[in-house]
């Protein structure tokens, strides 16, 4: 167990349609970042919370969105899901704002959009 | 923006040989960290490496940043099929490289 929870492990859902995926971070970490991990592809960085604040922004679709609460959690809404969507989200959190902190990974949350 | 490529992005090692994955960057990095990700898990934080020339050692597991802190490596010695897995890197930012898949033959 890292520390980081997400949930849920697996989703499956049909074109068109809005889910919401949620991760705590590692108790005393402020900073979250979403990433998104497609078949036997590389991490492609979505973006960056810290302390209840957008922090950085990747290669987020228009159509996702997320937020931090104020106990540091975080939810990353996707929405109008396409085939394409369907890939390995993970959560990563860190002790401050950027380096020279390592993240730590949550399991992760498996999509998949039919 | 930077971003730090990876090579090789395949290796394909027969056990007990040596394997090395390098980092690099048109951009001198302040730091860079080392990650790994079993099949089926989630990346794993190895180590990070702040310093010009800075080597560390972790087992059987070499990291180096170079002397203008713009390349990194990370060795293998003797593979085992425990070190099978992507191993990925990361500069300065919050992207990471493309990784490099490590497949290690009994």
């Amino acid at each position: 167990d890292s520390g980081v929870t997400q949930t849920p492990k697996h989703l499956i859902t049909a074109t068109g349609q809005r889910v919401t995926l949620r991760c705590s971070p590692r108790s005393g970490d402020l900073s979250v970042y979403w990433y998104q991990q497609s078949l036997d592809q590389g991490l492609q960085f979505l973006i960056q919370y810290y302390n209840g604040e957008e922090r950085a922004k990747g290669n987020i679709l228009e159509r996702f969105s997320a937020q931090q609460f104020p106990d540091l959690h975080s939810e990353l809404n996707l929405s109008s899901l396409e085939l394409g969507d369907s890939a390995l989200y993970f959560c990563a959190s860190s002790l401050r704002d950027a380096k020279p902190y390592g993240y730590t990974f949550g399991s992760g949350t498996r999509l998949t959009v039919v | 923006g930077q971003q730090v490529m990876q090579i090789p992005q395949y290796q394909h090692v027969q056990e007990g040989e040596d394997f090395t994955t390098y980092c690099n960057s048109s951009t001198t990095l302040s730091n860079i960290q080392w990650y790994k990700q079993r099949p089926g898990g989630h990346p794993v934080f190895l180590i990070q490496l702040v310093k010009s020339g800075e080597v560390k050692k972790q087992k059987r597991l070499t990291f180096q940043f170079g002397e203008a802190k713009k390349n990194s490596s990370l060795h293998i010695t003797a593979t085992q099929t425990t070190d099978v897995g992507t191993y990925f890197c990361r500069g300065n930012d919050m992207r990471f490289g493309a990784g490099t898949r490590l497949t290690v033959k009994p």
